[in-house]
């Protein structure tokens, strides 16, 4: 059973043009996340949603939109796509408790090649 | 301003050849430090979660631990199969978000 599934796998696209990237999980988390990696491997967090409530805005540029339907599902959707979006992008969910530490899961990436 | 440094970026053991990997933080409000494995293509798979200095995890030859200022991942008589890269991450409570920071990571190569 896939717990945190992402789609696609892998994206090529051309400059300008807008595309989504769909996560959901099936872990009953109530919390979703998205990260960027960069080609030396670092990742960062940009979004975080809450029961489909936005808490980290990780001063991501406006270009990209994240959109939560339920608490299973994050997508994230990235208008006039730049050379500098190339990376991988990994959802994450995991329970928020409070100021609790809950473990993030993450799902196995979308690489995204913008030529 | 919180940080996350990794070191060494690689290493590179022989079978057998037991060494530690380390992981030094400056934050303000630990919740807890998380490591992660990260094979080639894959997502991060977790692997222990630290609250508190003095603690210590392990699992089969992995083995954390944790100190106000830096953790350490000792990999005793490591096999190829432990080759990956290893993520460590801080949890800092932002906002009233679960917010994870991560170091570079460590790129390990066990050779035969």
């Amino acid at each position: 059973d896939t717990a945190v599934s992402q789609t696609p796998k892998y994206l090529v696209t051309q400059m300008g043009n807008d595309k989504s990237i769909k996560c959901e999980q099936n872990l009953g988390h109530d919390t979703m996340y998205w990260y960027k990696q960069d080609s030396k491997k670092f990742l960062k967090i940009m979004f975080s949603y809450n029961n489909k409530e936005l808490i980290i805005n990780e001063t991501v540029p406006n270009r990209f939109s994240p959109k939560s339907p339920d608490k299973a599902h994050l997508n994230l959707h990235i208008n006039s796509l730049e050379l500098g979006d190339s990376a991988v992008y990994f959802c994450a969910s995991s329970y928020l408790r409070g100021a609790s530490t809950d473990t993030q899961y993450f799902g196995p990436g979308t690489r995204l090649t913008v030529l | 301003e919180d940080q996350v440094t990794q070191s060494p970026e690689a290493l590179r053991l022989q079978e057998g050849e037991s060494s530690s990997l380390n992981c030094s933080y400056t934050v303000s409000g630990l919740r807890g430090l998380f490591w992660y494995r990260q094979d080639p293509g894959k997502g991060p798979e977790f692997l222990f979660t630290l609250y508190s200095a003095g603690e210590e995890k392990e699992k089969e030859r992995l083995k954390a631990t944790l100190t106000k200022k830096e953790s350490f991942l000792h990999i005793t008589a490591p096999k190829p199969e432990d080759s990956a890269t290893y993520l460590c991450a801080v949890h800092i409570l932002t906002g009233g978000g679960n917010k994870l920071t991560f170091g570079t990571g460590t790129q390990l190569k066990v050779e035969l």
